[in-house]
């Protein structure tokens, strides 16, 4: 079953534009969301993570928006550049603050 | 490079064969995990050790898989009789102990192709 639901599969955006991806999940009793960015033939890296004591995180051009009662969070990613061009995952805590389950990823690519 | 290394980079095997992966996490990070991710998809959760303790295991890990950590420092990953379906990408990823959840950095992965 699918315990995490990540939105869309792939994006096209201009450069310069607003790239946003979305995620829901079903049930954590655990309090850690992340997202990570993956280039081909890389191990995922962090990108930035928020904690549901507050609504919306921002780092730079990256922001997580959460939504705590819709068990959503997204993140938006301002003035895309072809760089920004990746695989991006969220994940949750489902089973425990260790066990990550991870979306199945977006495919985004920036056009110059 | 301080990052976590994972060795062989690749690994093409026969059905049947048994094969193991190396870990070696960020020298002062105590907990380590192994994941598995298939083209297309995010990482799936195997399992994680904190120092020489395996904690968690996927309740999807079949007893073919069997991961080791022996002094707390580097992971040894052993897949029996592999299978076709067995065919990935292992990561390897490590974070120190903190609150709560703490980041996980990861390796560049082990692919396996199981002919």
């Amino acid at each position: 079953q699918q315990q995490v639901k990540q939105s869309p599969q792939s994006l096209i955006v201009q450069k310069g534009g607003i790239s946003i991806i979305n995620c829901a999940y079903e049930n954590t009793a655990f309090d850690y969301f992340p997202w990570y960015q993956q280039f081909p033939g890389k191990g995922p890296a962090l990108l930035i993570a928020i904690r549901p004591d507050v609504s919306e995180k921002k780092e730079g051009r990256f922001t997580i928006s959460f939504n705590k009662s819709a068990k959503q969070f997204s993140l938006h990613i301002m003035d895309s550049q072809p760089g920004d061009s990746a695989t991006y995952f969220c994940a949750a805590p489902v089973y425990s603050n260790y066990q990550l389950i991870w979306g199945a990823g977006t495919k985004l690519i920036i056009k110059p | 490079d301080t990052g976590v290394s994972q060795d062989p980079r690749h690994k093409i095997t026969k059905r049947g064969q048994n094969v193991t992966f190396r870990c070696d996490p960020i020298s002062e990070h105590n907990r380590l995990y192994w994941y598995r991710q298939t083209l297309g998809q995010g990482p799936e959760f195997l399992t994680y050790f904190q120092n020489e303790a395996q904690l968690e295991k996927s309740r999807l890990l079949s007893d073919r898989f069997s991961a080791e950590r022996p002094k707390g420092s580097f992971s040894t990953l052993e897949i029996q009789r592999t299978e076709q379906g067995d065919s990935a990408m292992y990561l390897c990823a490590s974070s120190t102990t903190g609150g709560g959840t703490d980041t996980q950095y990861f390796g560049p992965g082990t692919r396996l192709t199981v002919l």
